[in-house]
């Protein structure tokens, strides 16, 4: 899962597998997510969102779970390929507060052949 | 189209010098934000705009200014660079709050 600090956490699966990236969330008025992807170099690039009154959206190849119990938001990769490396970050907007993001400090997936 | 473009690609500064980073969207967005990237930490929201001539501060705007005369256009200003700004910085805009947002290149900051 996701945390502040200055090292990322990272997940390492076999090319083909199934990816599970998992982010928490911690204010109980966030009613949108967003998950990012970020390459080495690169800017971070939209993925998939879900809002909360849903509790999974597919997307290709993808897929967000959000467990609005336990504040847990989860992004499934199927079939992981070597261009899913990267970093994925999470992003929740806070129902009632300023138009403004907030971003989880991301989880560094490697892909091995 | 271009996207979301952002200049210069890298920088290096004195302490107290002042820069303008560039930002500019050719898709007609509304909505324009600035973010720093530390190591191993989220996006921080530095500023925000939801249309041309307004402005709000995000969660860090503390050294930085920003103005949006036009649509397109978004810059960001370092007043008096301060080590601690050493950052990446990202340009993202959207037609409007919680569509979706993209991002420019990114602008590396090295303040000594």
């Amino acid at each position: 899962g996701e945390s502040v600090g200055l090292h990322l956490p990272t997940l390492s699966v076999q090319e083909g597998d199934n990816s599970i990236i998992n982010c928490a969330y911690s204010n109980s008025a966030s009613d949108y997510f967003i998950w990012y992807k970020q390459e080495s170099g690169k800017g971070p690039q939209f993925i998939i969102d879900i809002r909360s009154n849903m509790d999974k959206r597919q997307g290709q190849r993808v897929t967000v779970l959000l467990n609005k119990t336990v504040k847990h938001l989860s992004l499934q990769i199927a079939a992981t390929q070597p261009g899913d490396s990267a970093v994925y970050f999470c992003a929740e907007n806070i129902r009632g507060s300023a138009r403004q993001l907030t971003f989880g400090s991301g989880t560094q997936l490697t892909v091995l052949p | 189209n271009a996207g979301v473009t952002q200049t210069p690609k890298f920088q290096v500064l004195k302490t107290g010098q002042s820069m303008t980073l560039q930002c500019a969207q050719d898709m007609n967005h509304e909505y324009m934000s600035w973010y720093r990237q530390d190591p191993g930490m989220g996006l921080r929201l530095i500023h925000y705009s939801v249309g041309a001539g307004i402005t709000d501060q995000g969660e860090v705007p503390n050294g930085y200014n920003v103005s949006r005369s036009t649509t397109e256009d978004f810059p960001l200003r370092l007043l008096s660079a301060a080590p601690s700004q050493t950052s990446v910085y990202f340009c993202a805009s959207s037609r409007a709050y919680l569509e979706t947002q993209y991002f420019g290149p990114g602008t590396r900051l090295l303040v000594l």
